[in-house]
């Protein structure tokens, strides 16, 4: 069974600076991709960032980047120059994308709410 | 805009009541999840199917049922309505499920369901 755990419910940084959301994943799997959505007040989900597993450069998306450990199964957040928009819920999730019974299976942390404050 | 598309948006309903809720995934994709989001909390993982086929379970209720039909679309059924049903479901859809795959999920805009 794979697994994902994002030990901070809630945190707070302030504008134009950095914060790093944590999260690990537990998963028996070669083959999967590692994600980060962003829940804004909206509720609407929308992907930030997307990791290959097979990938060991880290993803980066403009201010936003990761710090995957692939062997430490850490998957970390780094949001630069925070902005007030950045205000969310944010969500770590696996999908397996091996060819096998699990192929397709998704698995979603607990989120951290993060609060950008100006 | 994802291109999935989930009605209604909104439902008051009472206890002891069924409702259904509607999923049209993107264009193309095979793969539609189901998820709920209680108050301020995270995506519990309902059920997934896959080109019409039951995929995998989650922790869904006996009293919930879904199903996938031939033209991809799904419905996610929920009879015997608690209090404790209220919530935002979340329906997302994937192209496959591996292979040539970005593995992102494509999220509608939920359906918020109010039992009273």
């Amino acid at each position: 069974a794979q697994t994902v755990t994002q030990s901070q419910p809630e945190m707070s940084v302030q504008e134009a600076e950095t914060v790093t959301l944590s999260c690990t994943y537990d998963t028996s799997e070669n083959n999967y991709y590692l994600f980060w959505y962003k829940q804004p007040p909206s509720r609407q989900m929308i992907l930030v960032i997307r990791q290959e597993a097979y990938k060991q450069q880290n993803a980066t998306e403009n201010r936003f980047s990761v710090n995957f450990q692939k062997a430490a199964k850490s998957f970390s957040l780094k949001i630069s120059d925070s902005q007030l928009g950045d205000t969310a819920m944010y969500f770590c999730a696996f999908m397996n994308l091996s060819f096998n019974t699990n192929a397709g299976k998704s698995t979603f942390g607990d989120g951290t709410t993060l609060t950008v404050k100006p | 805009d994802s291109g999935v598309t989930q009605t209604p948006k909104h439902l008051i309903t009472a206890t002891g009541q069924r409702v259904t809720l509607r999923c049209s995934p993107r264009s193309g994709d095979l793969s539609v999840y189901w998820y709920q989001q209680s108050l301020d909390q995270g995506l519990q993982f309902l059920i997934q199917y896959y080109n019409g086929e039951e995929r995998a379970k989650g922790n869904i209720l006996e009293r919930f049922s879904a199903q996938q039909f031939p033209d991809l679309h799904s419905e996610l059924n929920l009879s015997s309505l608690e209090l404790g049903d209220s919530a935002l479901y979340f329906c997302a859809s994937s192209p496959r499920l591996a292979g040539e795959n970005t593995g992102e999920l494509f999220f509608g805009e939920g359906s918020r369901l109010t039992v009273l």
